[in-house]
């Protein structure tokens, strides 16, 4: 069981740049969401999404952030023209049922993205 | 907007000692969780509690929930320096599947 797996570990991008963020969930999840974290504080959420749909995106800013989960294929956050402030770690969760149930989220081990 | 709050902020204690951190919460929720963070590391699961009143163990550490109190406590029995890290308290809004994390606390055990 490989956990939950994102990639890459590290990111660099120039201001302006595209970011792409992959998600593959546990195996036998369909939830997947996605947190961030910047330095010294706890994670805030963006985003939770099942297989092609969107549930809930009131974490997201309004503009150059996108998310998707397509029937084949990872779970992708996709941040346009990045700018200083979105350097920060993002993190991705999965979970077999809505709302964790008994055994919770299983985070991954997240993507640190870092604009020059 | 549920808001999660922690404390304290940051905790150094002595090897063999005891401590309690505390989570509350601002609304309704019995799903709460508890996680630790080394510096640079992903998110390891430590508790879900499910219910009021319930209350977990595993090794040094025991968490429990008082739902009407909306109240979590994270209890440290006789600290090594192993455990130091960031503990983050979680709480589930429900039907919003999402969580609400606390600021966290960031603990040193010195020895």
């Amino acid at each position: 069981n490989a956990g939950v797996m994102q990639n890459p570990r590290h990111l660099v991008r120039r201001r302006g740049q595209e970011a792409r963020l992959r998600c593959s969930p546990m195996k036998g999840h369909s939830h997947v969401y996605w947190y961030r974290q910047l330095p010294e504080e706890g994670l805030k959420f963006m985003v939770y999404l099942q297989k092609e749909n969107i549930i809930d995106e009131s974490g997201m800013p309004k503009e150059r952030f996108s998310a998707e989960f397509p029937k084949e294929g990872p779970s992708i956050l996709r941040i346009q023209q990045v700018v200083r402030g979105d350097s920060a770690a993002y993190f991705c969760a999965s979970s077999p049922l809505q709302s964790g149930g008994r055994g919770g989220y299983t985070f991954g081990s997240g993507t640190r993205l870092t604009v020059v | 907007e549920l808001k999660v709050e922690q404390n304290p902020l940051f905790l150094s204690m002595q090897e063999g000692k005891n401590y309690t951190i505390y989570c509350n919460y601002s609304t309704t929720s019995d799903r709460l969780y508890w996680y630790r963070q080394d510096p640079g590391k992903s998110l390891e699961s430590l508790f879900v509690l499910l219910s009021n009143g319930a209350v977990k163990q595993e090794g040094r550490l025991m968490a429990s929930l008082d739902t009407k109190a909306r109240l979590s406590t994270l209890h440290i029995t006789a600290a090594v320096h192993d455990l130091s890290a960031t503990y983050f308290c979680a709480v589930d809004s429900g039907t919003a599947s999402k969580l609400t994390f606390g600021t966290g606390t960031r603990l040193q055990v010195t020895l």
